[in-house]
């Protein structure tokens, strides 16, 4: 059972332009909801992250959109550059415990 | 500042053999977290430290699994008769919260060990 969807499992978008990853949860205990990056051959870091209490969070060119009526959430990267190349991980969890749920990964590939 | 250092980086093992994995965490961190990560998925939950106390293991597949974390900081992942399916690569997670607390930090994540069993 999938508790967090991400459905795309890669994205090709051209440099300049916005990339949108997309993530879906199922589970409506989850109130925290994360997004890392990951290189080949390193662990996951930490991008940005939500509060259920609200619907966007914007960090630079990164910006979370959180809709919880729908269990979706989405990021933004405005421009996209070659450099975030990279698998997208989502993530979520219930604020009362500790355990993140993983969705699979979107490979976003940025075109120069 | 140091990150979160995995050891070793790569290993092999033949069906059959016991191997330890090593994780240093951030200084200071009192939570650490084991996560198995296989093959086109996302990382998945496997054990729960808080200082040297290990509050969940609910996660770890078999018997054969076992973390300590004797004085609340290196921990080490030992696998036992290792069979094919442990393959993956196995990360280690710090961050500074004491379970309960409102979770607004984040997990920190080590580059993993990505183990291969023949």
């Amino acid at each position: 059972d999938q508790q967090v969807k991400q459905n795309s499992p890669s994205l090709s978008v051209q440099e300049g332009r916005i990339s949108i990853l997309n993530c879906d949860y199922t589970n409506s205990m989850f109130d925290y909801f994360l997004w890392y990056k990951k290189y080949p051959a390193e662990g996951p870091t930490f991008l940005i992250s939500i509060s259920s209490i609200k619907d966007k969070n914007e960090d630079g060119r990164f910006t979370v959109f959180l809709n919880k009526s729908a269990k979706h959430l989405s990021l933004h990267i405005v421009p996209s550059q070659p450099g975030d190349s990279a698998v997208y991980f989502c993530a979520a969890v219930n604020s009362g415990t500790y355990k993140y749920i993983f969705g699979t990964g979107t490979r976003l590939k940025v075109l120069a | 500042g140091a990150g979160v250092s995995q050891s070793p980086r790569y290993k092999v093992a033949k069906r059959g053999q016991d191997v330890a994995l090593r994780c240093d965490p951030i200084s200071g961190h009192v939570s650490l977290f084991w996560y198995q990560q296989a093959l086109g998925q996302g990382p998945e939950f496997l054990t729960y430290f808080q200082n040297e106390a290990q509050l969940d293991k609910s996660g770890l597949p078999s018997d054969r699994f076992f973390a300590e974390r004797p004085e609340g900081s290196v921990s080490t992942l030992k696998i036992q008769r290792t069979q094919q399916e442990d393959s993956a690569v196995y990360l280690c997670a710090s961050s500074s919260n004491f379970m309960g607390e409102r979770i607004t930090d984040t997990q920190y994540f080590g580059p993993g060990t990505r183990l291969t069993v023949l």
